[in-house]
């Protein structure tokens, strides 16, 4: 079956420029995470949805990063007036059981490379 | 402060050897999942092996298992039999309510 889909595959944008990156899950997870993975790190965790709402938002760094999930399936994480530090993998996990469970097995997607000039 | 403690940046193991890959938490919640993730130079991030908190014995996934030592707060991946294919980043990971928690990883190269 279809693993999770992130598109675009690289973006490469000047700084001050808007973007958005999406990511198509597994169909049927209602659980979906987005993170931010920088050069020689760990993927570090900016948003939680379950279903169409953010349950926990608290990873976003600041308000120039917004993320929708308008019908609970594809997510969308928007970002504002970019800057060079903005630079890093994006990647997107889905999964079945939601949020609580500590059994969250996540599926990552293979990433987006935002390289912000 | 941080979550996930992975202390080696790098090991090295000899092909058809086993390697342990060091991770220490630290959280006060009883209640949590410990996972471990591969990720080959591709990117994508492949699961490996889970661990409950409350799992009295330790996971185990064909070469993999982990030895979960909770009252010291380690949950430490030990791979036996190395492979070439093994070489890659290795990530622990903390799923605690809401939230996953990373650490810094650990490079491992199998050498033949």
């Amino acid at each position: 079956g279809a693993g999770v889909s992130q598109t675009p595959s690289n973006k490469v944008t000047e700084k001050g420029k808007y973007v958005e990156l999406r990511c198509d899950p597994i169909s049927g997870h209602t659980a979906l995470y987005w993170y931010r993975q920088s050069l020689g790190q760990g993927p570090e965790f900016l948003i939680y949805f379950q279903g169409t709402g953010a349950a926990d938002d608290s990873g976003l760094p600041n308000d120039r990063f917004f993320a929708v999930r308008p019908e609970g399936s594809v997510s969308t994480l928007k970002i504002q007036r970019t800057e060079r530090g903005d630079s890093a993998v994006y990647l997107c996990a889905s999964s079945l059981i939601p949020g609580r469970g500590v059994y969250n097995e996540q599926f990552f997607g293979p990433g987006t490379r935002l390289t912000v000039l | 402060a941080q979550k996930i403690t992975q202390t080696q940046p790098g090991m090295f193991v000899q092909e058809k050897e086993a390697v342990t890959l060091d991770c220490t938490y630290d959280t006060s919640d009883q209640s949590y999942g410990l996972f471990w993730y591969k990720q080959p130079s591709s990117g994508e991030m492949i699961f490996l092996i889970y661990q409950g908190s409350y799992d009295e014995q330790n996971a185990t996934e064909g070469r993999y298992s982990l030895n979960f030592q909770k009252a010291r707060k380690s949950a430490n991946l030990v791979i036996s039999a190395s492979q070439l294919g093994d070489s890659a980043m290795y990530f622990c990971a903390m799923s605690l309510r809401n939230q996953f928690y990373f650490g810094t990883g650990t490079s491992l190269t199998v050498i033949p």
